[in-house]
């Protein structure tokens, strides 16, 4: 699988939008980009993912570059609720889909 | 969106006991869910994949013995810790894969058992 290369740590203003950068250099053409978060001691819960186009839902916006090497994660308008760590993931979809590998993360800190 | 649930969110239990610990897909079916551990401070540690009607398949350094892994439904996967110990103490997150549809199974998670072994 391959793997991701995330910043440790960010602070966000509260109500600017929080840019989190991935590096993927050797995502493969059958992989997704996943991005999940995890607020203290709880699961971690689903955002967004894609495999070569700009995504967008309620919580976020994913830009993926067009060689597909990196992504960067946006949150529009940071909230206090949204300081979490924040996983970038590739997985390889097949029938029954792949496992996901969690690396460190990205700590997300809004600050008022 | 789908949601996972735990059960319990906490336990704490003597050394050499057994815990079992459940994971539900409330609004879709699994056949596939995950068993990940994760210690304070560090990431989350996959342990074995679930899959309904057949064998977990455990990641190396997991002991099968030690961590049964029962998936009997299609919503349904339990774990249990066999002889409980201290250093089992730790945080067990399950997720669910999604396969009803759009090709991207995406996998949703639990709200995570803290279990505490004296």
């Amino acid at each position: 699988d391959a793997k991701t290369t995330q910043p440790p740590s960010m602070d966000c203003a509260e109500g600017r939008a929080a840019n989190l950068p991935c590096n993927h250099s050797t995502i493969s053409g059958n992989e997704y980009v996943y991005w999940y978060r995890q607020i203290h001691s709880q699961g971690p819960q689903y955002i967004i993912h894609g495999l070569k186009n700009n995504e967008t839902n309620e919580m976020a916006s994913l830009i993926i570059t067009e060689d597909r090497k990196s992504s960067t994660l946006i949150l529009p308008h940071a909230t206090l609720r949204d300081t979490a760590v924040y996983y970038c993931i590739v997985r390889p979809v097949y029938n029954q889909g792949g496992k996901l590998i969690f690396g460190q993360g990205t700590e997300l800190s809004v600050k008022p | 969106g789908a949601v996972v649930s735990q059960h319990p969110s906490w336990v704490i239990c003597k050394s050499g006991t057994s815990v079992k610990i459940e994971c539900r897909s409330l609004d879709f079916q699994a056949t596939t869910m995950f068993w990940y551990r994760q210690f304070p401070k560090q990431s989350l540690m996959l342990m074995a994949t679930s899959n309904e009607g057949s064998k977990a398949t455990y990641e190396q350094g997991v002991e099968k013995d030690k961590f049964l892994i029962n998936h009997a439904s299609l919503t349904l996967s339990t774990l249990t810790v066999t002889s409980a110990h201290p250093e089992d103490s730790s945080f067990y997150i399950c997720s669910a894969q999604d396969n009803s549809g759009g090709g991207t199974d995406t996998q949703y998670f639990g709200p995570g058992t803290r279990l505490t072994v004296l």
